[in-house]
């Protein structure tokens, strides 16, 4: 297809486990971002990539959420040690630059449970 | 930092009743104010970018407006299909690489 797509589209797991979370952004876009929105909650920006950049991790709200980025393209968000409250759904976008004119593409998200 | 605020949370009118969305915001120096659309179990769709007080945006139905405070989103004659939760947000001069912040939204529901 040729918007972003997330992997998986849900995902239950239980209390401590670590979990990945995978976007493929729409080929050419440079910039990827990654959100999470929490039941009656905005969008939370978690982390930022531009091009070969070293990424803007500012959003991330603790050191058990690391996500990396290869050949410029998909993107993998990882929770080690999952808690409850990391429970949301976790949403990629992706843009032609810096997203400047604010125009992101999203995908569906992935929405994770933890027990 | 940016702080942006949707009223009212939820709207339920009926097919064809004109209303408005409020988005108040506080960002030091806007680089840009957003509205989107999100439909449920969806991610948000862009609909309009303003970036300076004064400037209007439309498509179909709906017509985004810009103050130095807030933003507008007016809904003419809607029909259920516009029933969705429709999302501002606003990035700053000191944004940068951060992203949007958002608001919390506002659920819009359109009986028909």
């Amino acid at each position: 297809g040729a918007g972003v797509s997330q992997s998986p589209s849900n995902k239950v797991t239980e209390k401590g486990k670590d979990v990945e979370l995978r976007c493929d952004p729409i080929s050419g876009h440079t910039a990827l971002y990654w959100y999470r929105q929490s039941l009656g909650q905005g969008l939370e920006f978690l982390i930022y990539f531009q091009g070969n950049s070293a990424p803007d991790k500012s959003g991330l709200p603790s050191d058990r959420f690391s996500a990396e980025r290869t050949g410029g393209s998909v993107s993998t968000l990882t929770i080690q040690r999952t808690q409850q409250e990391d429970s949301a759904v976790y949403l990629c976008a992706s843009s032609f630059t810096s997203g400047m004119n604010g125009e992101l593409f999203f995908g569906e998200g992935s929405r994770l449970t933890v027990l | 930092e940016d702080q942006v605020t949707q009223s009212p949370e939820a709207l339920r009118l009926q097919e064809g009743e004109s209303s408005s969305l409020n988005c108040s915001y506080t960002v030091s120096g806007l680089r840009g104010l957003f509205w989107y659309r999100q439909d449920p179990g969806k991610g948000p769709e862009f609909l309009f970018t303003l970036y300076s007080a004064g400037e209007e945006k439309e498509k179909e139905r709906l017509k985004a407006t810009l103050t130095k405070k807030e933003s507008f989103l007016h809904i003419t004659a809607p029909k259920p299909e516009d029933s969705a939760t429709y999302l501002c947000a606003v990035q700053g001069a000191g944004g940068g690489a951060d992203g949007l912040t958002f608001g919390k939204g506002t659920h819009l529901i359109i009986q028909p």
